[in-house]
Formats: structure tokens, sequence, C-alpha cells
């Protein structure tokens, strides 16, 4: 079957500007991760959702985050007001029990 | 300190040989354990997963956790070319929590 799937595969912005990455997770998957990955930083944990919990957000880095997931399938991360410090990969990963499946990431560059 | 140290690398090898990757941790509430292979611009792959002390064996790698000593490590026998890339130790408390990464070893394997 599909894997995750994330767009766009690339986002070159200006300093300021609000974007929306967006997620598919591997149908079924209940839970559904976003992380970050920097140079230097490694991967680090933003936000989880899992079934009709309510997320675990003690990994966004300030307020300027967000994300949503509608119907418990489809995830969108915004980040308004974006940052220089912002550019990364953002992954995304979905999961039924266990095991964690990445999709391939959306590089984010803020001029 | 961290809650996951990883060796950092680089490490290259002849084609061939035996790789060991090696991560450590801190805390002993962590049940879960993960090795993520991570080709340049692409998502991490799974490889490896476990929840108990002792070996897996899945081809040429082999996974190996020691809770005592709150160490885990991949082995890579006859390593190929197509090896090269970054490998990531991941590990988490319980089934739906999120992952915590090690830095990740960047692996060459020349032919």
């Amino acid at each position: 079957g599909a894997g995750v799937s994330q767009s766009p595969s690339n986002k070159v912005t200006e300093k300021g500007k609000d974007v929306e990455l967006r997620c598919d997770p591997i149908s079924g998957h209940t839970a559904l991760y976003w992380y970050r990955q920097s140079l230097g930083q490694g991967l680090e944990f933003l936000i989880y959702f899992q079934g009709n919990s309510a997320p675990d957000k003690s990994g966004l880095p300030s307020d300027r985050f967000s994300a949503e997931r509608t119907g418990g399938s489809v995830s969108t991360l915004t980040i308004q007001r974006t940052q220089q410090e912002d550019s990364a990969v953002y992954l995304c990963a979905s999961s039924q029990i266990n095991e964690q499946f990445f999709g391939p990431g959306t590089r984010l560059t803020v001029l | 300190q961290k809650e996951v140290e990883q060796d950092p690398g680089p490490l290259s090898v002849p084609e061939g040989a035996i790789v060991s990757l090696n991560c450590t941790y801190s805390n002993s509430a962590f049940q879960y354990f993960m090795w993520y292979r991570q080709y340049s611009r692409k998502g991490p792959e799974l490889l490896m997963y476990t929840y108990s002390s002792g070996n897996k064996e899945d081809g040429r790698f082999t996974a190996q956790v020691d809770k005592s000593s709150k160490h885990i490590s991949l082995f890579i026998r006859d390593s190929q070319p197509s090896d090269s890339a970054t490998y990531l130790c991941a590990i988490k408390e319980t089934s739906g929590s999120r992952l915590t990464f090690g830095e990740g070893t960047q692996l060459t394997v020349n032919p």
C-alpha cells in the first residue's frame, strides 16, 4: 500500500510569511507525529495525534507553530510569521501500534 | 545530558566489513527500540524494531539491546556500498509515545 506522503516536498518562503505543510498518513494508522530535522539538531518531536484524543503539543517550539488533524487522517502543520531558524526538514510519521513510518519530508527554507 | 547518545561518526569502512553502530540511553522507562536508515534527502526508513533485551536478526542486520547497561547496537554484516547512509537509533517509553532520536551516525561503505 501507499506510504506516508507529504507536500510540498520543498518550500521556500520569505521571513514573516505563513506556511502550511501537509501530511497524508498510511490508511488505517491512528497515530500521527510531526518531527523537525535541523542541521546539528537531529530529529526533534513537535506534536502527536492519537485518534480523537487531545494532541500532545509539548514539542512545539513556540506559539507560531500549530497543527491540526481533520477526520482522523490528513494533518496540516502551520508555521506563522516564519523565521530563519524555522528552516529545516519537517517530517511526518504515522503508526498503528509501535513502529512509526516516516514520509519523505518537506524541506522548508526561510529567506 | 541528552536522553539518547549515539556514536557520532562519521564511519568509513571497506565493502564486506562488519559495522557496529551504538547508542546509550539514560531513562530506564524506555521500552521500545528502533533503528532507522536515512539516505540523503529522504525520510528515515525503519530497519529494525525490538522491545526486549537480547538480539534480533533480520538478514545482514542484527539489533542488540542490553537494558541493564542501557545500551543498544546495530550490527551490519557483509556491508555493501548501498548501506551508505545515516543510521539513527530511536527509543520510546510506551507504544504510543514520541520517539527520542540519537544524533545519527553517517556510514560510508567503500567498494
